[in-house]
């Protein structure tokens, strides 16, 4: 049962201009929320997260947007880079370290930035 | 350098022989954690661990066992690999309770 879902597989953007990823969730007990970026042939790297406290969260050209009551949360690139074409990961964590916790991962969105 | 060091990086085996990944982290995490990467399926997670001595299932352990023996050490043994288990790996490390994880490389295993 996928709890995280990122329902688009690939989106296209021109260079400059906004990229909007997007990703849902159904458990209400997730806390914290990130976003992952993925190269060919490399690991996944850690790009912005949000707690469930929050509704915003920005650094740099990244923002992450979440909407608790809709279960929804998005990533904003602006403007977006050819560097930026990559697979974006979301994930989702439930628990605490005193009960231990679990990420659970989106299946990703693969972005490509044209110029 | 901090990183998280997976090996071996690429492996084809036969189905039955028993084979292990290594993991290692240099940057004194407690939590480590073990994901298969599968076309269309996303990342998942196997086990994890938050400390020594202390692991937990994820969404898909069956046919896998890991050890926390060491704080940096976290390996994950397939006892009787069969071809269902050929996949991307990877290991990731963090600090308690961020979530933000460092991944390594990958590992990618083929069973035949």
């Amino acid at each position: 049962d996928q709890q995280v879902k990122q329902n688009s597989p690939s989106l296209s953007v021109q260079e400059g201009r906004i990229s909007i990823l997007n990703c849902d969730y159904t458990n209400s007990m997730f806390d914290y929320f990130l976003w992952y970026k993925k190269y060919p042939a490399e690991g996944p790297t850690f790009l912005i997260s949000i707690s469930s406290i929050k509704d915003k969260n920005e650094d740099g050209r990244f923002t992450v947007f979440l909407n608790k009551s809709a279960k929804h949360l998005s990533l904003h690139i602006v403007p977006s880079q050819p560097g930026d074409s990559a697979v974006y990961f979301c994930a989702a964590k439930r628990g605490n370290s005193n009960s231990g916790y679990a990420l659970n991962f989106g299946k990703g969105t693969s972005l490509l930035v044209t110029p | 350098e901090a990183q998280v060091t997976q090996n071996p990086r690429y492996l084809i085996t036969v189905t039955g022989k028993k084979l292990t990944v290594t993991c290692s982290q240099n940057m004194n995490h407690e939590y480590m954690s073990w994901y298969r990467q599968d076309p269309g399926l996303g990342l998942r997670q196997i086990y994890y661990s938050m400390n020594v001595e202390v692991t937990d299932k994820g969404d898909v352990p069956e046919g896998y066992k890991v050890s926390r023996k060491e704080k940096r050490n976290f390996p994950l043994i397939l006892e009787s690999p069969s071809p269902n288990q050929t996949s991307l790996y990877f290991c990731a490390s963090s600090p308690l309770n961020t979530g933000e994880l460092f991944f390594g490389e990958g590992s990618r295993l083929t069973v035949l």
